[in-house]
This record gives structure tokens, C-alpha cells and sequence, in this order.
């Protein structure tokens, strides 16, 4: 069971442009959320989180919006630059008894275009 | 301050060999987590480890197996391996608990 879904494998976008990655979730009680960028052949690394507390958190070109009535979250890169191209993670977490689990998606797969 | 490092980068074995995977946290980080990553499952939580326990797990057989120790390194096997455990292997350090993970580069393992 999937608990975090990117559904959108790969997306392409012109540079300069909005490039703009989604992510479900399924598990209500995920109360902090993490965005990660991974470049071939090196780890994770992290983008931007968001507590479920609020809507919105914006940093730099990286903005990202949650909507918990529709358990989805979105990414935004404003203005999409080249290297921006990566494979970007979107993942969910809930505390339980003091610890932490982390529940990734499939990755979506970000190629901008010169 | 360093980061994450996971040895070793690369490695190769055969179906029913077993494998030893070692990763040292950043410096103060008392909670480190295992990943593995295949192509189209994105990351799948393996187990976490804080203070040389084990506080939560994944769904994986009992074939794959971790521990840390007291300087909050953590090393995790996988015994009698199969085809399908040929993925890259992450190792992620965290403080305090909850906080956003940070990786390694990986462990990339091919079984043949």
C-alpha cells in the first residue's frame, strides 16, 4: 500500500518556466511534509518541508503548498532552471511514541529545457 | 562539518553471499535510518536506529538486519541475497528525531 504517490513519472519543462510536482498522500495523521532533490549517483538531498500546520512555505524559487482537506501536496519552482533538472522525492512523516517514520514516493522525474 | 558517509560505494556479489553495509552519521546525529531504492518503488524505509536501538521498521524480510553502535555509526546486512536486493542503499542521519533527513551518496549493490 502506496501511502505517498507521485503519479507523474517524469515532467518536462521549458527553463524560465513554472515547473510545478504532486504528491498524494493517503494516511491522515502525516503531520510533516519534505521535498528532496536527488542528482544520479549521490544522495538526497533536502529542498523545502512543511509542517501540516500550515499551507504554504516558500524558499527562494521553491514554494510549497499543502491542501490537507485533499491529502496533496504541490511543489513549485518559479523561475525552472536547468539545473534544476533531478529526480525530486516528496515524503510524509508522522511522530508515533517519539519517533519518526518517513514515507517516500516514487519520485517524479524533472528534466528543464535550455 | 561532514556529512554522511557510506561505504562502500560500489559493490559486487553473488545470489546467496551476504553483504555488510557501514554508515557514520553526521557528527551529533544520533538517529540514523536505512533506504533502499530500486528503480519505480522510489525509497522504502528499511529500519532506524537512535541510541543503539532499533525504534521502527519496514517491510522487509528478516534477510535484512542493522545495528548501531555507541558513536551512532550503524552498519545493516543482508544475508543469503537474491537478485531482487540489487538496488542502492541510503543511509540518512537525523537530529533530534523528526528533523529533515540528511543522505549519503549510497551504496550501490549488484547481485549476480
Amino acid at each position: 500500500d502506496q501511502q505517498v504517490k507521485q503519479n507523474s513519472p517524469s515532467l518536462s519543462v521549458q527553463e524560465g518556466r513554472i515547473s510545478i510536482l504532486n504528491c498524494d498522500y493517503t494516511n491522515s495523521m502525516f503531520d510533516y511534509f519534505l521535498w528532496y532533490k536527488k542528482y544520479p549517483a549521490e544522495g538526497p538531498t533536502f529542498l523545502i518541508s512543511i509542517s501540516s500546520i500550515k499551507d504554504k512555505n516558500e524558499d527562494g524559487r521553491f514554494t510549497v503548498f499543502l491542501n490537507k482537506s485533499a491529502k496533496h501536496l504541490s511543489l513549485h519552482i518559479v523561475p525552472s532552471q536547468p539545473g534544476d533538472s533531478a529526480v525530486y522525492f516528496c515524503a510524509a512523516s508522522r511522530e508515533s511514541s517519539g519517533t519518526y517514520k518517513y514515507i517516500f514516493g516514487t519520485g517524479t522525474r524533472l528534466k528543464v529545457l535550455a | 562539518k561532514a556529512g554522511v558517509t557510506q561505504t562502500p560505494r560500489y559493490l559486487i556479489k553473488t545470489r546467496g553471499q551476504q553483504v555488510t553495509l557501514s554508515c557514520s552519521p553526521i557528527s551529533g546525529h544520533r538517529s540514523v535510518s536505512w533506504y533502499q531504492q530500486t528503480p519505480g518503488q522510489g525509497l522504502q524505509f528499511l529500519f532506524e536506529y537512535f541510541s543503539e536501538t532499533q525504534r521502527n521498521k519496514g517491510n522487509f524480510p528478516g534477510r535484512f538486519s542493522g545495528r548501531q553502535f555507541s558513536n551512532s555509526r550503524s552498519e545493516m546486512n543482508v544475508s543469503t541475497l537474491e537478485l531482487g536486493d540489487s538496488a542502492l542503499y541510503l543511509c540518512a542521519s537525523s537530529s533530534p528525531p523528526g528533523a529533515e533527513l540528511f543522505f549519503g551518496e549510497g551504496s550501490r549493490l549488484t547481485v549476480l
